[in-house]
């Protein structure tokens, strides 16, 4: 299998542009993860599905964020409008079940200046 | 408070030594997984190891070992045998089950191996 795959590998915008993060679970894996990672704050879940279906959103930071699954293969971050805090890497993850490891994608760093 | 607690930001040993990480954690779940990733120089986040809350061995994986102390609330990472390659940031992650909660990481080790 070829992995979590994220889109783009790295990005870099101007404040106030709409910003779109891509990802394709592992076929197969039920639940799907968006993490953030950054130097002050680590590793934070952001949002994660459960079937497509939206779990928990609890970290997702505010409204300008959101996140959807149309399909089991695919599902998007979104950011808008950007701000210069939004500057991170962010990680996809999937997995098969609750109680499995969860396998990350390469992640995507997000540069917003 | 913080559920997952790594105190060690940085650690050092020599190649073919044995290093321990420290990793304890805070729940009231009675099921839950804890897991440990490496995280290198690379950026990308590999699964090393997994321990669940009723499991009455401690993992182990390879040169990876978990000393899992459920009463005292730690699982600690062993690396036998130190590679160049362990050189990567570590991290402690914890999944509660019945909470429903997805991966609650601790903020790492960094971890160096020296020849």
């Amino acid at each position: 299998d070829a992995g979590v795959i994220q889109s783009p590998r790295h990005e870099v915008t101007e404040m106030g542009q709409e910003v779109t993060l891509r990802c394709k679970p592992i076929s197969g894996h039920d639940y799907l993860f968006w993490y953030r990672q950054t130097m002050m704050r680590g590793l934070e879940l952001l949002i994660y599905f459960n079937n497509n279906v939206p779990i928990d959103d609890s970290g997702m930071p505010e409204d300008r964020f959101s996140a959807k699954m149309p399909n089991a293969s695919f599902s998007t971050l979104k950011i808008q409008p950007s701000e210069p805090r939004d500057s991170a890497v962010y990680f996809c993850a999937s997995s098969p079940g609750t109680h499995y490891e969860q396998y990350f994608g390469p992640g995507t760093r997000l540069t917003v200046t | 408070a913080q559920k997952i607690t790594q105190t060690q930001p940085g650690m050092f040993v020599q190649e073919k030594e044995a290093v321990t990480l420290d990793c304890t954690y805070d729940t009231s779940d009675p099921s839950y997984g804890l897991f440990w990733y490496k995280q290198p120089s690379s950026g990308e986040m590999i699964f090393l190891i997994y321990q669940g809350s009723y499991d009455q061995q401690n993992a182990t994986e390879g040169r990876y070992s978990l000393n899992f102390q459920k009463a005292r609330k730690s699982a600690n990472l062993v690396i036998s045998a130190s590679q160049l390659g362990d050189s990567a940031m570590y991290f402690c992650a914890m999944r509660e089950y019945q909470a429903g909660t997805a991966l609650i990481f601790g903020k790492g080790t960094t971890l160096s191996v020296s020849s």
